[in-house]
């Protein structure tokens, strides 16, 4: 079956390390996007990729840095930069300007300890 | 820019009953496309349904209905017969033909009680 797969589901950092999420897509999409999910606010778009080896900041990109080597691939980095970094992460791809929405994968719960 | 406002942070209905979930959005495209997620427990992000702004007839899916009104910039979302499984975040998203990435509102927490 056709998907988005991240991992890992649960991630801890240490204060000053950088951590990467993994995405992968199977469907063929062209665009990929990374958001952040925290309680009252809803999705925050971080960084997103229309194609591969080229990709746009978000809202909130500051402390966070992505690659687009392969289609089916978009890993994000999340670095010591990033100040409040607990959080979901949420990874989602589609067709360019589709109207069909995204398909999402099930998430990273990423922690700070 | 767009913006998507949920004023209902949670809201709560029997098992069986009607509910209807707010949305109001901001925009001066004339294309676009609005849609509504669930996200249950399992925080799985599932499209519920999707409305073209050029369409005058309001989209359903089932259970599931909006009520778009383009004029006022509102679509909100009606559950009839709803079931504890009904229970989830619902997130409102907008999308405009000339943007890259949907905007999506804070979300309403739904509960559906036995």
């Amino acid at each position: 079956d056709g998907g988005i797969t991240q991992s890992p589901k649960y991630l801890f950092r240490k204060e000053g390390q950088n951590v990467t999420l993994s995405c992968e897509q199977n469907l063929n999409h062209d665009a990929m996007y990374w958001y952040r999910q925290d309680p009252g606010q809803g999705l925050r778009l971080i960084y997103y990729s229309q194609i591969v080896n080229d990709f746009q900041k978000g809202d909130i990109a500051e402390g966070y840095s992505v690659s687009r080597e392969k289609k089916e691939s978009f890993p994000l980095t999340v670095t010591s930069a990033q100040k409040n970094p607990t959080a979901f992460y949420l990874c989602a791809s589609s067709m360019p300007r589709d109207s069909y929405g995204y398909t999402f994968g099930s998430g990273t719960r990423l922690t700070v300890v | 820019a767009q913006t998507v406002t949920q004023s209902q942070p949670e809201m709560s209905v029997q098992e069986a009953e009607t509910v209807t979930l707010s949305c109001t959005y901001d925009t001066s495209e004339s294309n676009y496309y609005l849609f509504w997620y669930k996200q249950p427990p399992s925080r799985q992000m599932i499209l519920v349904i999707r409305q073209e702004a050029y369409k005058q007839q309001n989209a359903t899916e089932n259970r599931f209905s909006v009520n778009f009104q383009k004029a006022a910039k509102s679509f909100s979302l009606k559950i009839s017969d709803s079931q504890l499984g009904d229970t989830a975040m619902y997130f409102c998203a907008f999308h405009a033909g000339s943007a890259r990435q949907l905007t999506f509102g804070s979300g309403t927490q739904l509960t559906v009680l036995p």
